[in-house]
């Protein structure tokens, strides 16, 4: 059974940094590409990052604007994301998601942890 | 640019059946996307790999009731025999070189 577990998410001051990790089970971790999506309070799904199996290819949505930064530890089957300088606009659920095979598309998501920037 | 178009919101009758449409932008007509649906209070759930002639792969558990259909640019998922539980929000999600793209969601709500 495929599980995505995140952790890591709480409240951070403007301008703070945290890292979130997803746990990765049930599959094997090195061959999927993975992704980050966040959900804003009662707003909709949106893109933050991907990386491929191999962490050859990295990409992140503009509005980021290197901020954030993807990476992942196949022997320990992990993902994590590290978030600086952040904002209240980036209050959101953050979701781990693994990626359909061959594509950036989800098949899979995790329960989320909720991040919190506010002073 | 990649972009998805949903409509904000759609209503039917339970025991009925439904139709979300999701547009794609006439330069990526072609495109696969997947569908999504996050019930109330819920995290998202996947429902299917939709391609553009039409095929499609379920996730687990999803019940045959959920289908999809493609037309031109746009992508369909139709939810028949509408249960209370149906009553969600509808993503769709495609990709690209560099990014990958989510429309803005249809919230269905059953009558």
């Amino acid at each position: 059974e495929v599980q995505l577990v995140e952790s890591g998410g709480g409240l951070v001051k403007p301008g703070g940094s945290l890292r979130l990790s997803c746990a990765a089970s049930g599959f094997t971790f090195s061959t999927y590409n993975m992704n980050w999506v966040r959900q804003a309070p009662g707003k909709g799904l949106e893109w933050v990052s991907s990386i491929s199996g191999s962490s050859s290819f990295i990409y992140y949505a503009d509005s980021l604007k290197g901020r954030f930064t993807i990476s992942r530890d196949n022997a320990k089957n992990s993902l994590f994301l590290q978030m600086d300088s952040l904002r209240a606009e980036d209050t959101a659920v953050y979701y781990c998601a693994r990626a359909n095979s061959g594509t950036y598309v989800t098949d899979y998501w995790g329960q989320g942890t909720l991040v919190t920037v506010s002073s | 640019q990649l972009v998805l178009t949903q409509s904000p919101s759609a209503s039917a009758s339970l025991g009925a059946s439904v139709k979300l449409t999701c547009i794609l932008d006439s330069g990526h007509s072609a495109y696969t996307i997947a569908w999504h649906q996050q019930q109330p209070e819920k995290g998202p759930r996947y429902l299917m790999k939709l391609n553009s002639d039409g095929s499609h792969s379920k996730g687990d558990g999803i019940p045959d009731r959920f289908s999809g259909s493609s037309s031109g640019a746009e992508r369909y998922l139709t939810i028949s025999t509408l249960q209370s539980e149906d009553e969600a929000d509808y993503y769709c999600q495609t990709w690209g070189p560099g990014l990958v793209v989510f429309g803005g969601g249809t919230k269905l709500t059953v009558l």
